[in-house]
């Protein structure tokens, strides 16, 4: 599709396990982002990546979140050693440059 | 630090009826504005934007906004609910690295 697409759209883990969820942007967007939604909760920056570099990784709430770009196209975003409180939608978003923000549906991480 | 604020969580509104939805901005700088939507189990939807041209500002839906310095606010409306409104409503303001700041948003639920 012409999207933001995001995969696995439901993850359950349990506490403890690592985890990977991917974002594949429109295809030539240069600005890739992850933020994070919590119940009752508007997005919340996470990280922001132009190119394959994440030009501000300042919303990452600690070193066991991790995302990678290495192409400039496809993102992971990793978290180690999950906890009940990372339990959240997981939102990714593309644009050009210049243009509109573009959302993908979210990836929504339940952990047990 | 750019923030936006949204009051009362949840807002009812009969069909027919006018919606509003207030939003009320902090920012040291002159700010780039956007109400977003989303619907249920899909990804962010922008509405509309600000960014220092009129004031007043028409997006999809019917949906217009307001940008008011005076009162720091940016506030939605549409004169006539449709059930097809029902959905949560997100103000945000773009910070730093173009990262956007969320408010925690408004449930919309719209009654026959």
């Amino acid at each position: 599709g012409a999207g933001v697409s995001q995969t696995p759209s439901n993850k359950v883990t349990e506490k403890g396990k690592y985890v990977e969820l991917r974002c594949d942007p429109i295809s030539g967007h240069t600005a890739l982002y992850w933020y994070r939604q919590s119940l009752g909760q508007g997005p919340e920056f996470l990280i922001y990546f132009q190119g394959t570099g994440a030009a501000d990784d300042s919303g990452l709430p600690n070193d066991r979140f991790f995302a990678v770009r290495p192409e400039g196209s496809v993102s992971t975003l990793k978290i180690q050693r999950t906890e009940r409180g990372d339990s959240a939608v997981y939102l990714c978003a593309s644009k050009t440059d210049t243009g509109e923000l573009f959302f993908g549906e979210g990836s929504r991480l339940t952990v047990l | 630090a750019q923030s936006v604020t949204q009051l009362g969580s949840h807002v009812s509104v009969s069909e027919g009826a006018l919606v509003l939805l207030r939003c009320n901005y902090s920012s040291s700088v002159p700010p780039y504005l956007f109400w977003y939507v989303q619907y249920p189990n899909q990804g962010l939807q922008l509405l509309l934007k600000y960014t220092s041209a009129a004031t007043l500002v028409k997006g999809i839906n019917g949906f217009e906004a307001e940008f008011k310095k005076s009162e720091t606010s940016f506030h939605l409306t549409k004169p006539s609910a449709h059930m097809s409104d029902a959905a949560e409503y997100f103000c945000a303001v773009k910070g730093g690295n173009n990262r956007l700041a969320f408010g925690k948003g408004n449930q919309v639920v719209v009654i026959p």
